[in-house]
């Protein structure tokens, strides 16, 4: 079935450190994929999506390329602050064959931990 | 503003109760999605809906069950809790396949 694998953490960074934070998925046909950031206590909300090969979403200096011919949607941050410290989660939107469902398939889940 | 709100930030319950967790969106969504989300699990579905009365189940529906009487509200019942039911619930609700929005989250604890 449908998967997403993203790297574990905790990934902890200096201030203005780049950031990667990697995603691969598995899937059928041409998902849509998003990344969603939770903020300590709070729940979550999208960061950025993407719904075609090659596609770059963008938002808060943070990117993510579609790339199909590697499965993957790297999320990257070349300058990050100590309010960038969250969890990560990678996500799909899976397809049937009547297209696009509203379901959400999530990876795991990365900690970010900034340092001053 | 979008708002999504669920009715406890904490809950604490014994085995065997029977626990509500309640989650009222004012978006005039038509999914909406319960999630439970557990370290190194990340979120998974436990049931959805798509319409009011209607409900499909997700990922991970067993010792749960749900109801949707308005189009607004989407309740999680877990009809005898267990100490494996310990976890923290997210709401959620959507227009299509488009972005989902979450609530803060209800971190239920069953002792």
């Amino acid at each position: 079935g449908d998967s997403v694998t993203q790297m574990e953490g905790p990934v902890t960074l200096s201030e203005e450190a780049f950031l990667t934070i990697n995603c691969t998925y598995t899937a059928t046909g041409y998902p849509s994929l998003f990344w969603y950031v939770q903020y300590p206590g709070e729940g979550l909300q999208l960061l950025l999506k993407a719904t075609k090969a090659d596609d770059k979403g963008s938002n808060k200096g943070f990117e993510a390329t579609y790339r199909k011919e590697t499965t993957s949607f790297h999320l990257e941050k070349g300058s990050v602050q100590v309010s960038d410290s969250a969890v990560y989660f990678c996500a799909l939107t899976p397809l049937n064959y009547g297209g696009a469902t509203n379901k959400l398939i999530f990876g795991t889940g990365t900690l970010l931990a900034v340092q001053p | 503003d979008v708002k999504v709100t669920q009715s406890s930030r904490y809950l604490v319950k014994r085995t065997g109760e029977k626990v509500f967790l309640e989650c009222v969106q004012d978006m005039d969504h038509e999914n909406m999605f319960w999630y439970r989300q557990d370290p190194g699990l990340g979120l998974r579905l436990i049931y959805f809906s798509y319409d009011v009365k209607m409900k499909e189940k997700g990922d991970i529906p067993e010792g749960y069950s749900v109801s949707r009487e308005k189009k607004e509200r989407f309740s999680l019942i877990l009809e005898s809790a267990s100490t494996n039911q310990t976890s923290m619930y997210l709401c959620a609700s959507s227009v299509s396949e488009d972005t989902q929005y979450f609530g803060p989250g209800t971190r239920l604890t069953v002792l």
